[in-house]
């Protein structure tokens, strides 16, 4: 199975401020990497799939970038709402899995 | 608007079983392959199934942590998707989410709000 590290496991920062979040695959997913987001009590969102194509609906300060095995997810200027967990995840083939999230706390 | 919600979770004893259904809505249902993924408290997501449509013969796909105990199947007639779980684990406790697939494969676009497990004596 292909294994997702993620990284950092929690960031903390400021409204206005820029954040980077990364990926790392087991091995190579190409451009299949997906990103959501889960604030606490609610179920996940699709942020980015195949690796920078935004979900529809999702703000343009979101920015997916990589392939291969090195992949990111950049948020600029920061706003409150965007505080929560993140999750990479590959959708290479079955199994899916999920990187271990990163927790985006406010500073 | 795309709508799917859970039911059926609950408390159960180890080696017992459940069957989690979801209803969906707002979308051809028969036309997409749809996902179970779980949670447990405090922790990551893990995907768990796929079932794909009638026209892929409704193949479906498990986590190796779940295969031969949990059975993915849908009914295209009533938009209804299920997870049959037997000899349950204390280790499945978990919140588990009904997913949609996106329109690129293994995407998760739309979530239902979940259904809790609860597996303990």
């Amino acid at each position: 199975d292909i294994q997702m590290t993620q990284s950092p496991a929690s960031l903390s920062a400021s409204v206005g401020e820029t954040v980077t979040i990364t990926c790392r695959a087991s091995e190579n997913i190409y451009s299949y990497l997906a990103w959501y987001q889960q604030k606490q009590g609610k179920s996940p969102q699709l942020l980015v799939y195949n690796a920078k194509t935004l979900a529809e609906g999702v703000p343009s300060r979101f920015s997916g970038s990589g392939s291969g095995t090195q992949f990111s997810l950049k948020i600029n200027s920061l706003q409150p709402e965007d505080f929560g967990s993140y999750y990479c995840q590959h959708h290479y083939g079955t199994p899916f899995t999920f990187g271990s999230g990163t927790k985006l706390e406010i500073k | 608007e795309v709508q799917l919600v859970e039911s059926g979770g609950g408390l159960v004893q180890p080696k017992g079983s459940l069957k989690l259904s979801c209803a969906a809505s707002g979308f051809t249902f028969n036309t997409y392959a749809m996902h179970w993924v779980c949670q447990a408290p405090g922790k990551g997501l893990e995907w768990v199934a796929r079932i794909r449509s009638k026209s892929n013969n409704y193949a479906t796909y498990y986590a190796d942590s779940v295969k031969d105990r949990f059975t993915i199947s849908r009914d295209d007639s009533q938009s209804m998707l299920y997870l049959q779980m037997n000899n349950l684990k204390t280790e499945d406790t978990a919140m588990y989410y009904c997913v949609r697939e996106g329109h690129y494969y293994g995407t998760f676009a739309y979530w239902g709000q979940g259904t809790l497990v609860t597996v303990s004596a």
